[in-house]
């Protein structure tokens, strides 16, 4: 157990629709990243926020946004929803923003298929 | 970000040490060297990382070549739970955040 925590675990929604996926990180841990991995793609970055601010940004689709609460839990929003979208998301975390000695841990992730 | 070569796929022997190896011959001085595995779809576990220094821990060793250009991930005694992709990764750090850059990784087959 990586002591980050996703809901839900497992989705399925039709084209067109709305989600939100739900990450709480580690306790202590300020950093919150989201990955996509679908079969074709592998693991890709999507987004990183740090304390409540967005710190870098990767492959994320406009469709898709994310935020960082006060409580440093994070959620993703998946919008208009296309049968490509179908994934698994992980979100992970880490102490700090910046640092490249500090490990990031990934939760189990979300299983979204879009129909 | 600094690329890592990794061979797509490798067999070991249940019980023999699993040598994984990766090359990352455009690595900056100070980025280090992430391993993580994934075990079919579930999430990416931390496995070591290191800068300069081999690092062993609990679950693996970690040899970085003295130029940094590459690195084995040494499993010690592989068991039929350690089958995963194995990734190398090499931590790209911008100027306001980080990410790990993942690749395709190696598959690791343990065998019986």
């Amino acid at each position: 157990d990586s002591g980050v925590t996703q809901t839900p675990k497992h989705l399925i929604t039709a084209t067109g629709q709305r989600v939100t996926l739900r990450c709480s990180p580690r306790s202590g841990d300020l950093s919150v990243y989201w990955y996509q991995q679908s079969l074709d793609q592998g693991l890709q970055f999507l987004i990183q926020y740090y304390n409540g601010e967005e710190r870098a940004k990767g492959n994320i689709l406009e469709r898709f946004s994310a935020q960082q609460f006060p409580d440093l839990h994070s959620e993703l929003n998946l919008s208009s929803l296309e049968l490509g979208d179908s994934a698994l998301y992980f979100c992970a975390s880490s102490v700090e923003v910046s640092c490249s000695g500090n490990t990031i841990y990934f939760g189990e992730g979300s299983w979204l298929t879009v129909v | 970000d600094a690329k890592t070569t990794q061979p797509p796929s490798m067999d070991c022997a249940e019980g023999r040490a699993a040598n994984l190896p990766c090359n990352h011959s455009t690595i900056s001085g100070n980025e280090y060297v992430y391993w993580y595995r994934q075990i079919h779809s579930q999430g990416p576990q931390y496995i070591i990382h290191g800068l300069k220094n081999n690092e062993t821990n609990e679950m693996a060793s970690l040899i970085i070549t003295e130029d940094r250009k590459s690195s084995t991930l040494i499993l010690p005694h592989a068991t039929l739970r350690d089958t995963a992709v194995y990734y190398c990764i090499v931590r790209v750090e911008e100027t306001s955040g980080s990410r790990l850059t993942f690749g395709e990784g190696t598959q690791l087959t343990v065998n019986p």
